[in-house]
């Protein structure tokens, strides 16, 4: 069974552009969570997606949005980067029991972006 | 919301002992507690886990146990080996209201398993 597949794994923007995070997540897993990892910040809630609907997000500004798709993919995309987007963006992939409530979580290898 | 401390933040123990880490979390609500090991340039693995129903869970050489009451979660590894060097993250769960489950981690110990 594969895993979350994240591309790319790697990224390098300048500021004030926008970038694209894709997410695929575990075949038969309808939950997508994004989460931000940095040194100073650890690890951070930014939204989850399921059956196409951004149902949680975090604290973060609208910069960050999301989509999911009919097949489950996610997008994460940020507008107008700033130098402390900088981070590792993880996503997570769970599926939904029958009382609604997320199983386990499991990550994909993240996408590294730098912003210069 | 919901806060989760991690303690240590570096632990360094010699090749087969046991390494102890430990979190407590604020939020009563909280039924839901896995630890995560990353691994350099990896994606967070999920290792063993526990729900708020059980006090202890055991897998091997992996183990953690849960104190409700006084909001408590370690994760216990015996006879350590190299590979088990890596930062370890705990987590908890709460329910949200749009269904689905949010993750609060802790800050991260970075374990060291000296030959």
């Amino acid at each position: 069974k594969a895993g979350v597949t994240q591309t790319p794994r790697y990224l390098i923007k300048t500021r004030g552009q926008q970038v694209t995070l894709s997410c695929s997540p575990i075949s038969g897993h309808r939950s997508v969570s994004w989460y931000q990892q940095t040194p100073g910040q650890g690890l951070q809630f930014l939204f989850e997606y399921f059956s196409e609907t951004q149902r949680n997000k975090g604290n973060f500004p609208g910069r960050f949005s999301g989509r999911q798709f009919s097949n489950s993919r996610s997008e994460m995309n940020v507008s107008t980067l700033e130098l402390g987007d900088s981070a590792l963006y993880l996503c997570a992939s769970s599926h939904r029991d029958r009382d609604y409530v997320n199983t386990e979580a499991f990550f994909g290898q993240g996408t590294r972006l730098t912003v210069v | 919301g919901e806060n989760v401390e991690q303690h240590p933040s570096t632990l360094s123990v010699q090749e087969g002992d046991s390494a102890v880490i430990k979190c407590t979390y604020s939020d009563s609500a909280s039924n839901y507690f896995p630890w995560y090991k990353q691994e350099l340039g990896k994606g967070p693995q999920l290792i063993i886990d526990i729900r708020s129903n059980v006090g202890e869970k055991k897998d091997q050489r992996i183990a953690v146990t849960l104190n409700k009451t006084a909001k408590h979660f370690s994760l216990h590894i015996t006879e350590t080996q190299p590979e088990d060097s890596a930062v370890y993250f705990c987590a908890a769960s709460i329910r949200l209201t749009g269904g689905g489950n949010k993750l609060t981690f802790g800050t991260g110990t970075q374990l060291k398993v000296e030959l």
